[in-house]
């Protein structure tokens, strides 16, 4: 299984600020995936990143607000542009190991960045 | 389209005693089928999954899960909770075919001791 590092693992923005979300795997993966998670409630898709590709926003997510990088096989970055109290909460860095996009392998997360909006 | 059903909140269940986490799905062809288990400030770690075959697939930890097709379950079984069970439990469902997992609205597990 695939080992995820995600920085930072928590911080507290002011409002109007941007952050940045690192994603660091050990391992060469074909899909990563982006979710928002309420404190204790569902994960919600931002957005499926392949590298060479542009990301795919879900519906409600755009790329304005949540720019996405995936320079490598092994790296992606999520940005949190212009924020505000509405954008508190858990971010989570998913990958998916199988090489297409209908492996039945699951997908494995990292440890998540608890973002507080002042 | 794909959804999951996660019709619990919360769960109580005794030290020792039986778990069953409940999970109901809904796919037009067959599903890929997964438990996850998320833990305070942690990201969710992926506990078993069912593709095909024995409708009874086990996994990390001691749990293991039914597959139903004519009741489009998937509930999550423990024959003796222990305390650190404690968690937020999520089941997924991937059409076969589709890109994107669909995961459950989760269910909090609180083992008593």
């Amino acid at each position: 299984s695939a080992v995820i590092s995600q920085k930072p693992s928590r911080d507290i923005c002011q409002r109007g600020t941007s952050l940045t979300i690192q994603c660091q795997v050990d391992s060469q993966v074909t899909m990563m995936f982006w979710y928002r998670q309420q404190p204790g409630q569902s994960l919600t898709l931002i957005a499926t990143a392949n590298q060479g590709s542009e990301a795919t926003y879900e519906s409600g997510f755009v790329i304005d607000k949540f720019p996405i990088s995936r320079p490598n096989l092994t790296f992606s970055t999520l940005t949190v542009s212009n924020m505000s109290p509405e954008d508190s909460s858990i971010y989570l860095c998913s990958v998916a190991t199988g090489i297409t996009t209908t492996s039945n392998q699951p997908q494995h997360f990292g440890d998540g960045t608890r973002l507080s909006i002042l | 389209a794909q959804s999951v059903a996660q019709p619990e909140d919360q769960v109580n269940v005794a030290e020792g005693n039986p778990l069953t986490v409940k999970c109901t799905y809904s796919v037009s062809g067959n599903p890929y089928l997964f438990w996850y288990v998320q833990y305070p400030n942690r990201g969710l770690q992926f506990l078993l999954k069912y593709i095909t075959g024995d409708n009874l697939v086990k996994g990390s930890y001691g749990f293991e899960a039914e597959f139903n097709k004519s009741q489009t379950s998937f509930h999550l079984k423990k024959p003796s909770a222990l305390v650190s069970d404690s968690a937020l439990y999520f089941c997924a469902v991937r059409d076969k075919g589709y890109q994107k997992v669909t995961f459950g609205t989760g269910t909090k597990l609180q083992v008593i001791p």
